[in-house]
This record gives C-alpha cells, structure tokens and sequence, in this order.
C-alpha cells in the first residue's frame, strides 16, 4: 500500500525557519518525482515545490523562491522543505504527492498534510 | 505564468442530475490538465489526468474533455457522495490550479 506521512508542522514566528518532511512507503520512491502542494485555512490548492527523481532538476512557485528548498533522501525514502524567512502568507497546510511525467504529470498519491502556522 | 479560471466557483445540483464544471487556461496548454475532488478534511483525489482519462478505480460518470484554452468535467448522474470541491491543474508550464468549484446536493 502506497503511504506518505508529512510530518514536522508547527507554530513558527515571522522570519522563522521550518523544514517538513515526507516519509513515503509501498512504492518505488527513487522513481517519482515528488512534489508539495499546500492549501491555506479555507483557500484552494497552490503547487509549491517539485523535484525529479534523482534530485537534479527542482521547480518553485515564485512565492517562495529564493526562501524554499526542496530536497530528498532516496536511500531513506523522504522527501523534504526546508523553509526560511516564514511569512503570515506562508501558513497552510502542507501535502506531498508523487506525480508521473507519463499521466501528465498528474497527482496521483497524496499525503495527509502537515500544518505550518506563521504567526507572532 | 498560466492562470487557470474555473467555473462556476459553486453549484447546487440534485441527485441525477448531470453537471458540468468548466476550467480555462491563460494560454493554450495543449492537454496538460488534470481534474481533482477533495472532500471536507480529506486529501485531493486525482479523477482525470491528461484532459480526458479516467484515473484507476475513478467511476464512470466523471469524465473530462478539451485541449488548447477551454476544458471540462462533467459528472452525469450525481451521487451523494460527489459532494466536494473540484480543482483544475495545469502541468503545462509551471503548475497552478484552479481557484475550485465547490458542489452541493440539493
């Protein structure tokens, strides 16, 4: 069975730094790009972040370039964001999801997500 | 970047009854979009990939059609269970979704 299990959420101030992570289980992880998705209190989706396979080839939302990084540890089966200078703007909670270039690059499995709060 | 505008942004429908929710693109995107439900509290669920293909295990009465600018998710024979919110995404340039349509039942 296909698992994604975020985790590291929290409350962090504004300026503050944060890094999530996703442990993913039942598929072959070194063969998917990865990506986060995250969605504000009552808002729609937004993509953040995505990374090839063997991590040579990363994409960002402009929001966050410059301040995020997407990263991931094939051997341990984890996908990480390491979040700097966290603004209120920033506050959602946080999805990875594997995503395949041969369906379109479409999101096919899904995490539960972890909760970033920006707040003072 | 590519903006994506879905509509309506709700509806209300009853059971059997036949919706239809629209999702144009900024520029062409060729087929590059693919349609997802999330329900209350839950994960988005991918329903259609590629503009028009049904994912694995998704129910026939959703389905997907366009190319280009102009695309559409129809759900023929609402069910109960269809009550959700549906997001286009484009994975054409750089990825955006839809702002969601939310469905009721009636």
């Amino acid at each position: 069975e296909v698992q994604l299990v975020e985790s590291g959420g929290a409350l962090v101030q504004p300026g503050g730094s944060l890094r999530v992570s996703c442990a993913a289980s039942g598929f072959a992880f070194s063969s998917y790009w990865m990506t986060w998705v995250r969605q504000a209190p009552g808002k729609g989706l937004e993509w953040v972040a995505n990374i090839r396979q063997d991590g040579s080839q990363k994409h960002y939302v402009d929001s966050v370039k410059g301040r995020f990084t997407i990263s991931r540890d094939n051997p341990k089966n984890s996908l990480y964001l390491q979040m700097n200078s966290l603004k209120a703007e920033d506050t959602a909670l946080y999805y990875c999801a594997t995503s395949e270039q041969s369906s379109s690059w479409s999101l096919k499995y899904w995490g539960q997500g972890t909760l970033v709060t920006v707040s003072s | 970047d590519i903006q994506m505008t879905q509509s309506p942004s709700s509806l209300s429908a009853s059971v059997g009854d036949r919706v239809t929710i629209t999702c144009r693109a900024s520029q062409s995107i060729s087929s590059y979009l693919n349609w997802y439900q999330q329900k209350a509290g839950k994960a988005p669920k991918l329903l259609i990939y590629a503009a028009s293909s049904l994912q694995t295990e998704v129910p026939s009465r959703f389905s997907g059609s366009g190319s280009g600018t102009d695309f559409t998710l129809t759900i023929s024979n609402l069910q109960p269970e269809d009550l959700a919110t549906y997001y286009c995404q484009q994975t054409y340039g750089l990825w955006t979704f839809g702002q969601g349509t939310k469905v009721e039942i009636k």
